[in-house]
């Protein structure tokens, strides 16, 4: 079976730093994404890793550590528009591009 | 500018009554993709295509069948609607280069079922 656990609710200020973490179980891996998604929004990609280490894409920044089957998003200079739900999701081996999703993080981003 | 449409954005049926969603690509992605959302809750895949190779989730209920008649177009067939099919279906696609994931969604198509 695959599981992927997230933080269920964030809360962080405005301007600060937040992290989500995901971790995972998964009988074949080949990379963590991670998407946003606005209230009543579709999903929109956000970042994507393969190998160990950070990934950084402006103010967004994705890490991936494979041997602790763990990796989180890091957002800066939080902003009221990062107000959304963070979901990451893992790119399976077992199968054509599948893909699966983890429980998702809803960060409220306050003043 | 819209690169994956999802028609209708809004579906309203009734029990029982059978219901198809659509999805159209514009970007020639080899991979298209039919999720099921509710309230809260993650995306959970109901079946992809890999170009025409299908691949069905081994908890998609038969209920549901999916049609990719071209590279553009795919359809979501829900059978027999029930109370708990309710939810918001959205389409992905992809295109496969390297084993990353990149997906591109559309708005979704939100489905009542009274």
């Amino acid at each position: 079976g695959q599981s992927l656990e997230q933080p269920s609710e964030v809360t962080a200020v405005e301007g600060a730093i937040v992290q989500i973490n995901c971790t995972y179980q998964t009988s074949g891996f080949y990379g963590l994404s991670w998407y946003q998604q606005h209230d009543g929004g579709a999903p929109t990609f956000l970042s994507y890793n393969a190998l160990d280490g950070l990934e950084e894409t402006g103010r967004f920044s994705s890490f991936l550590s494979r041997s602790d089957s763990y990796g989180y998003l890091l957002l800066q200079e939080l902003q009221m528009k990062d107000s959304a739900s963070y979901f990451c999701a893992v790119l399976n081996s077992g199968g054509y591009q599948k893909v699966t999703f983890g429980t998702g993080t809803k960060l409220q981003v306050i003043p | 500018d819209a690169m994956v449409i999802q028609n209708p954005r809004y579906q309203v049926t009734q029990f029982g009554k059978p219901v198809t969603l659509s999805c159209s690509q514009t970007l020639n992605h080899n991979v298209m993709y039919w999720y099921q959302q509710k309230s809260s809750q993650a995306p959970k895949l109901l079946f992809h295509y890999y170009d025409k190779d299908f691949n069905n989730e081994a908890d998609t209920p038969d209920n549901f069948q999916s049609r990719r008649p071209n590279t553009s177009f795919c359809f979501l067939d829900i059978r027999s609607p029930g109370l708990g099919d309710a939810a918001m279906y959205l389409c992905a696609t992809s295109r496969v280069q390297g084993r990353t994931d990149t997906q591109y969604f559309g708005p979704g198509t939100r489905l009542t079922v009274l």
